[in-house]
């Protein structure tokens, strides 16, 4: 079975200043890592994903995140955030193999962007 | 290309009322898959369907059940509706592998009174 814990449930910055959202999980198999992003009252928005190679990864909107097997890690950074990215992000893992790909979440981080 | 689209967008019921969801994917995507969101549990995964087949599910009680259409189209339905099935819940679709990208709809925001 996997879980996935994001460390910090609200995390508030100032625009213009750099943002990392913490994401561990633990999983017995190997897993595919995903950030997600809901604006209020909307779905949920891919960011980016892992699926191998560079464990560098980058996406939409300036984010980028970084794959740390050794720590289980999955941390997503900006380096400088928008009043816009104020939103809820979320952590996801699905299992390498399990054909349908069932994602597990973390409980989300809510981010505020302050003036 | 159009979106996910879900229906309806909100949802009013009473305990032990049965209700249905509807999910159109996007086009040329086979695989749907529902989720329950709550503040308390979170994104919980409900099940997921591929070409007409239960392919994965959760951990949710045999009140919840789904199906798929040949045409992809997905719907969910809750029996008995409990206080606690109030949630957002959301319908993803892929076009059918692991690794494809997940896309979301909206949601449909359900009330128990």
């Amino acid at each position: 079975a996997q879980s996935v814990t994001q460390l910090d449930s609200q995390v508030p910055v100032f625009e213009e200043a750099p943002v990392e959202l913490r994401c561990n999980y633990s999983s017995s198999v190997s897993v595919y890592l995903f950030w997600y992003v809901q604006y209020p009252n909307q779905g949920l928005q891919l960011l980016l994903k892992y699926l191998s190679g560079s464990t560098l990864v980058k996406g939409i909107n300036g984010f980028e995140a970084e794959f740390n097997k050794s720590q289980t890690s999955f941390h997503l950074r900006k380096p400088s955030v928008h009043i816009s990215d104020t939103a809820e992000y979320f952590c996801a893992v699905s299992e390498v193999g399990n054909q349908g790909g069932k994602l597990i979440f973390g409980q989300g981080t809510e981010l505020s962007v302050k003036p | 290309k159009a979106g996910v689209t879900q229906t309806p967008r909100y949802l009013i019921k009473t305990r032990g009322q049965q209700v249905t969801l509807s999910c159109s994917p996007i086009s040329g995507h086979r695989s749907v898959s529902w989720y329950q969101q709550t503040p308390g549990q979170g994104l919980q995964f409900l099940f997921e369907y591929f070409s007409e087949t239960q392919r994965n599910k959760g951990n949710f009680p045999g009140r919840f059940s789904g199906r798929q259409f040949s045409n992809s189209r997905s719907e969910m339905n809750v029996s008995t509706l409990e206080l606690g099935d109030s949630a957002l819940y959301l319908c993803a679709s892929k076009v059918q592998g692991t690794t494809d990208t997940q896309y979301f709809g909206p949601g449909t925001r359900l009330t128990v009174l």
